[in-house]
């Protein structure tokens, strides 16, 4: 299994409050994603990151930033959390050799009250 | 820009029987990547198929292949002689050459029955 791993795994917030989502790898793969998944949406593509400092946003960019200063770590942060950004967030991970296939994390249920 | 489509939100299918998964996509860049994943009720996401755009065959692993129809733009996932430990969302995705995006269909819930 890749090694990826998502903190925290699960998390309770305020309307309002700052939320970070820390994604950490040990494989050294290059391309790191960061996905929500909400019924009826499937996953959606939030940032990715194809090198430490370089991203780019995804479908629903909205309300969320993120940082990767290391390899082996992708950062999403909700500045000011909402409701509407109650959901499980995936990270995944991906050398892009082969089939470049995404390897994903266990998932961080958030939930905003 | 790119789109995958999945018009079958639930499947059923008997055990021991070939279910097909439906998957369309919309692409202008004519190198990509066609992916199927898993996910049971525990959650996590488990890569299945994948399919290049220049692969002449039809991509295959164990039970599962891609019937992959560029002119089309489909690529059905068929899983042959179904388990009960097949019930499961089932997505697809796809990956366009030219960006490292990777974007997922809203999924098909398969239920496999006795």
């Amino acid at each position: 299994d890749a090694g990826i791993t998502q903190s925290p795994r699960h998390k309770v917030t305020e309307t309002g409050t700052p939320v970070t989502l820390r994604c950490h790898q040990t494989e050294n793969h290059r391309y790191m994603y960061w996905y929500r998944q909400d019924p009826g949406h499937g996953l959606r593509l939030i940032h990715y990151s194809y090198g430490v400092k370089d991203t780019d946003k995804g479908e629903v960019s909205d309300g969320y930033s993120v940082s990767r200063s290391k390899t082996e770590d992708f950062l999403l942060t909700l500045e000011s959390a909402t409701s509407s950004q109650t959901s499980v967030y995936f990270c995944a991970i991906s050398d892009t050799t082969n089939t470049g296939e995404l390897f994903f994390g266990e998932g961080s249920r958030l939930t905003v009250l | 820009a790119q789109k995958i489509t999945q018009t079958q939100p639930g499947m059923f299918v008997q055990e021991k029987e070939a279910v097909t998964l439906d998957c369309t996509y919309d692409t202008s860049d004519p190198s990509y990547g066609l992916f199927w994943y898993k996910q049971p009720s525990s959650g996590e996401m488990i890569f299945l198929i994948y399919q290049g755009s220049y692969d002449q065959q039809n991509a295959t692993e164990g039970r599962y292949s891609l019937n992959f129809q560029k002119a089309r733009k489909s690529a059905n996932l068929v899983i042959s002689a179904s388990q009960l430990g097949d019930s499961a969302m089932y997505f697809c995705a796809m990956r366009e050459g030219a960006t490292d995006k990777l974007i997922f269909g809203t999924g098909t819930r398969l239920q496999v029955f006795p």
